[in-house]
């Protein structure tokens, strides 16, 4: 059981590239999510969705763009990067929204925008 | 979320039990107090959830407070693997967009001398 799958681990851009984060988890969750974590602080939600053809912003969407075509993945999409972007981008899920369940992360993706 | 408030630092001996405080006097009474914790350069974990009981399972145990304004995260015998960063968060269960999300803060950095 591979749980949440993030690709890529490290990725290096230049200002104004652009680029897709990949998330795909295999446990049939409907709630996915995704978090940025600049370094020494905790994660800021980005956007989240639950379930397929649904999604809505976070604490800090600007700057980014999420799909939910399917139950399994949930793509972030940066679109034209900037230097405030560099962080670790973390994939989530859960089985529901309820706040007795537990998230279920993703290894991260580190970011630099350079 | 209500806001919680934790040490940014302690230490562990090695095969000794570890108390990790939590304060949250503005918690409602519908916030559940969660644990997560982070492993260097890994995605947060569950750890443990709880409403107004003490809770174990095989990672840990929560005491909660009789007022539920404090809470302690108990590892009962700590390890070189249990070195990571603890975050206590409060959940709302009134529902709405903020439910969604796990609201980190900067949260307890836990070393363990061998």
């Amino acid at each position: 059981n591979a749980g949440v799958t993030q690709t890529p681990k490290f990725r290096i851009l230049k200002i104004g590239q652009s680029m897709t984060l990949q998330c795909t988890q295999d446990m049939n969750h409907n709630y996915m999510y995704w978090y940025r974590q600049d370094p020494g602080m905790g994660l800021k939600l980005i956007y989240y969705s639950v379930g397929a053809g649904i999604t809505d912003k976070g604490e800090v969407p600007n700057g980014y763009n999420v799909s939910r075509s399917t139950t399994e993945d949930f793509p972030l999409r940066l679109e034209l990067a900037a230097p405030s972007q560099t962080s670790v981008y973390f994939c989530a899920s859960s089985r529901g929204q309820g706040v007795w369940t537990e998230a279920f992360f993703g290894q991260g993706t580190r970011l630099t925008v350079v | 979320d209500a806001k919680t408030t934790q040490p940014n630092s302690m230490e562990s001996n090695e095969e000794e039990p570890v108390h990790l405080p939590c304060n949250h006097s503005t918690i409602s009474g519908t916030d559940y107090i969660h644990w997560y914790r982070q492993l260097p350069s890994q995605g947060p974990e569950y750890v443990i959830h709880g409403l107004t009981s003490n809770v174990n399972n095989r990672m840990a145990s929560l005491a909660i407070a009789e007022d539920r304004k404090s809470s302690t995260l108990i590892l009962h015998r700590a390890t070189l693997r249990d070195a990571a960063v603890y975050y206590c968060i409060l959940r709302d269960n009134e529902g709405g967009a903020g439910s969604y999300q796990l609201t980190f803060g900067k949260g307890t950095k836990l070393s363990v001398i061998p």
